[in-house]
């Protein structure tokens, strides 16, 4: 089973600068296999990236996703006050065809 | 647009059994796409539990699979959950949710609903 680790934990930042949130796999993931979502409190998760590097209808172009292989990444350009939040990487893994979550990064206003 | 919405008891006695339901509206349950559960323990991150397509295959998560059925009633426009031999542990909010327009990620998802396991 593919461990999707996320880095960091939490993040502190400041509306207008630039995040970026990193999702390593322990094996080899196809990009049209990953994901990311951003989830507010109270709230259903929100799928922003698929594919590794496309965005979601009606998601912002401040948000970008790229990486290959193990290494993910989650960038967003200019913070805006409602991008605090928590945000999770995804997997599919075949054999047998499984999700998997990274642990969540927390983005909050330093 | 496709809309979800979870039901089912807010509170389940452990070594029961956990049931859900997920009506779909605004669309086919039939669309050809897979529909999940989800579930988030209070404070923690998400876990992906199973998944469904219309023609009643099925793949769930390989630590819940021994407890775990997803169904799907074409009639009703619907899909269920069931989780039994249930724990404190399995205390979380579960949300289903639809594959989404570009597969092997999920959207949208349903707004989710808080199930305790206790006496």
């Amino acid at each position: 089973e593919i461990v999707l680790t996320q880095s960091p934990g939490t993040l502190s930042l400041s509306p207008g600068e630039r995040a970026t949130l990193s999702c390593r796999a322990s094996q080899s993931v196809s990009s049209r296999d990953l994901a990311w979502y951003q989830q507010k409190p109270g709230q259903a998760p929100r799928l922003l990236i698929y594919g590794a590097s496309s965005r979601a209808t009606g998601i912002p172009d401040r948000f970008s996703g790229s990486g290959s292989g193990t290494d993910f990444t989650l960038t967003i350009g200019r913070l805006e006050p409602e991008d605090f939040a928590v945000y999770y990487c995804q997997q599919y893994g075949t054999s047998p065809p499984t999700y998997t979550f990274g642990q969540g990064t927390k983005l909050e206003i330093k | 647009q496709v809309q979800l919405q979870e039901s089912g008891p807010g509170l389940v006695k452990p070594s029961g059994t956990l049931s859900l339901t997920c009506a779909v509206s605004g669309g086919s349950i039939s669309s050809g796409k897979w529909w999940t559960w989800v579930r988030q323990p209070p404070g923690k991150g998400l876990e992906w539990i199973g998944e469904i397509h219309h023609s009643g295959r099925t793949n769930y998560s390989p630590s819940l699979k021994s407890r775990v059925t997803i169904s799907v009633d074409k009639s009703e426009n619907q899909f269920s959950l069931n989780l039994n031999s249930v724990t404190a542990a399995d205390t979380a909010v579960y949300y289903c949710a639809r594959e989404s327009a570009w597969g092997y990620s999920y959207g949208p998802w349903g707004q989710g609903t808080l199930v305790t396991v206790s006496s």
